[in-house]
C-alpha cells in the first residue's frame, strides 16, 4: 500500500505571497492532519480534516487554512506569507479517531 | 494545558547497547493513546510503537519496547541491541484528548548510535 505523499517537496516563496500544499493520504484513510515543524517551536498541530470537515484546529492565525476533498486528499493554504512561516509542513493520515497517524515526507517551505 | 515532556535533549550510546528515552505527559483523560515516532535525517516521521492507556501490558515491537506507568504519567522507550540505523530524533506524542487526532509532541530526543 502506498504511503502518504506530499507535493511539492520543496518550495521557496517571497513574503506576502500565498502557497498551497497538497497531501494524498494512504488509501482508505479518511482523516488527514497537518503539522508545522520548526527548530524553535517543534511540532505543532495545524488542523485535522475528516470526511471533508475540519474536526480540530490548532492555535494558528487565519492565514492558515485547509480543505479536504471527497477522495480524502487535502490541501493547506497559507496566505500573506511571513518569514516565520518557513518550516517543514507535515501531513499525516489515519483511518479514524485514536488511530495511529502515518506521516508523509513533508514539504519544506522557505519564505524569503 | 495538555503537555508532553521529553527531558533528554540528546543521548549517545555505542552500537549494540540498550538505551532508554524518557517521556512524561499530562492529561485528564482516562483512556488515550501514546506513541513514539522516529525522525531520521531524511525528516520522514516514522511510527515506532503505540500504547493504549487502558492496556496494562507494555507494548513491544521487535527491539523496541515501552515502560508505561499510567499513574506516574510516564512513557519511556527502550531500544535494545541498538543499531546505527536507530540514529534519529525520537518524539513522544499523544492525542491527550480522547478520540482526537490532534497529536501533542514532546520536544524530542536526538539519539546518536556510535559504531
Amino acid at each position: 500500500k502506498a504511503g502518504v505523499t506530499q507535493t511539492p517537496r520543496y518550495l521557496i516563496k517571497t513574503r506576502g505571497q500565498q502557497v498551497t500544499l497538497s497531501c494524498s493520504p494512504i488509501s482508505g484513510h479518511r482523516s488527514v492532519s497537518w503539522y508545522q515543524q520548526t527548530p524553535g517551536q517543534g511540532l505543532q498541530f495545524l488542523f485535522e480534516y475528516f470526511s471533508e470537515t475540519q474536526r480540530n484546529k490548532g492555535n494558528f492565525p487565519g492565514r492558515f487554512s485547509g480543505r479536504q476533498f471527497s477522495n480524502s486528499r487535502s490541501e493547506m493554504n497559507v496566505s500573506t506569507l511571513e518569514l516565520g512561516d518557513s518550516a517543514l509542513y507535515l501531513c499525516a493520515s489515519s483511518w479514524g479517531q485514536g488511530a495511529e497517524q502515518y506521516f508523509g515526507p513533508g514539504t519544506r517551505l522557505t519564505v524569503t | 494545558a495538555q503537555t508532553v515532556t521529553q527531558s533528554q535533549p540528546e543521548m549517545s550510546v555505542q552500537e549494540a547497547e540498550t538505551v532508554t528515552l524518557s517521556c512524561t505527559y499530562d492529561t485528564s483523560e482516562n483512556n488515550y493513546y501514546l506513541f513514539w515516532y522516529k525522525q531520521p535525517p531524511s525528516r520522514q516521521m516514522i511510527l515506532v510503537i503505540r500504547q493504549e492507556a487502558y492496556k496494562q501490558q507494555n507494548a513491544t515491537e521487535n527491539r523496541f519496547s515501552v515502560n508505561f506507568q499510567k499513574a506516574a504519567k510516564s512513557f519511556s522507550l527502550k531500544i535494545s541491541d541498538s543499531q546505527l540505523g536507530d540514529t534519529a530524533m525520537y518524539f513522544c506524542a499523544s492525542p491527550i484528548i480522547q478520540g482526537a487526532q490532534k497529536l501533542v509532541f514532546g520536544q524530542g530526543t536526538r539519539l546518536t548510535i556510535n559504531p
